[in-house]
């Protein structure tokens, strides 16, 4: 089956305690990115990757990391998670850009305190 | 710069109502357009896209036309069901200067039967 998937699906953290969403897509995708969904804003690009090794600011990176080092894998890092970053967090994928659609994973819901 | 408004919600209709959910947009270039749909717990699904002027997208009953001159994109449907209950968010894709897309913050629609 097609899919986006993401782990964990809902994790509760301390302030500045390192933690990395993985996110993996089985469509062999090109195009990778993480959005945070906060009430009232809607989805906001963190980062986005346009293929292996390649890596761009979204509209919202500070605090994140990425990286992209395998096709398939996109795993989004907080080196020191603080409470602004509580959010639900959903990573996407794409076969390419513009015109393709973006499918979403689940979700992870973190909480940071 | 780049940004997407929607109507606020939430909207509340009755079983067959007629739909209108509104969404303007401002970007350099020629944006691809999309409605995506979130039913409660799930992540995101594509509704439908448009990707050049006066283009038409329709998926489900639901219709939205690419208007360059009014930089809009309103979300349309004829007779709304109780199953049409969901977050609906009207977004686009940057194609020249970088890939950023941009979401709205999301319209929530409650169908009554």
């Amino acid at each position: 089956e097609a899919q986006v998937t993401q782990n964990p699906r809902y994790l509760i953290t301390v302030t500045g305690k390192k933690l990395t969403v993985t996110c993996s897509q089985n469509m062999n995708h090109e195009y990778m990115s993480w959005y945070r969904q906060d009430p009232g804003l809607g989805l906001r690009q963190i980062y986005y990757s346009m293929n292996v090794e390649v890596t761009d600011k979204g509209d919202v990176p500070e605090g994140y990391k990425v990286s992209r080092k395998e096709k398939r894998n996109f795993p989004l890092i907080l080196e020191s998670p603080s409470p602004n970053q509580t959010s639900l967090y959903f990573c996407a994928s794409s076969l390419s850009l513009g015109s393709n659609e973006q499918y979403f994973g689940p979700g992870t819901r973190l909480t940071v305190t | 710069g780049n940004s997407v408004t929607q109507m606020e919600g939430p909207v509340t209709l009755s079983e067959e109502a007629f739909l209108t959910i509104n969404c303007t947009y401002t970007a350099t270039g020629y944006p691809s357009l999309f409605w995506y749909v979130q039913y409660p717990g799930e992540g995101l699904q594509l509704l439908l896209k448009a990707t050049k002027a006066d283009d038409k997208g329709s998926n489900k009953g639901f219709e939205a036309t690419y208007r360059k001159e009014t930089t809009s994109f309103h979300l349309e449907k004829g007779s709304v069901q109780v199953s049409d209950s969901a977050v609906y968010f009207c977004a686009l894709i940057r194609n020249t200067g970088g890939f950023k897309t941009i979401f709205g913050a999301g319209t929530r629609l409650f169908v009554k039967a």
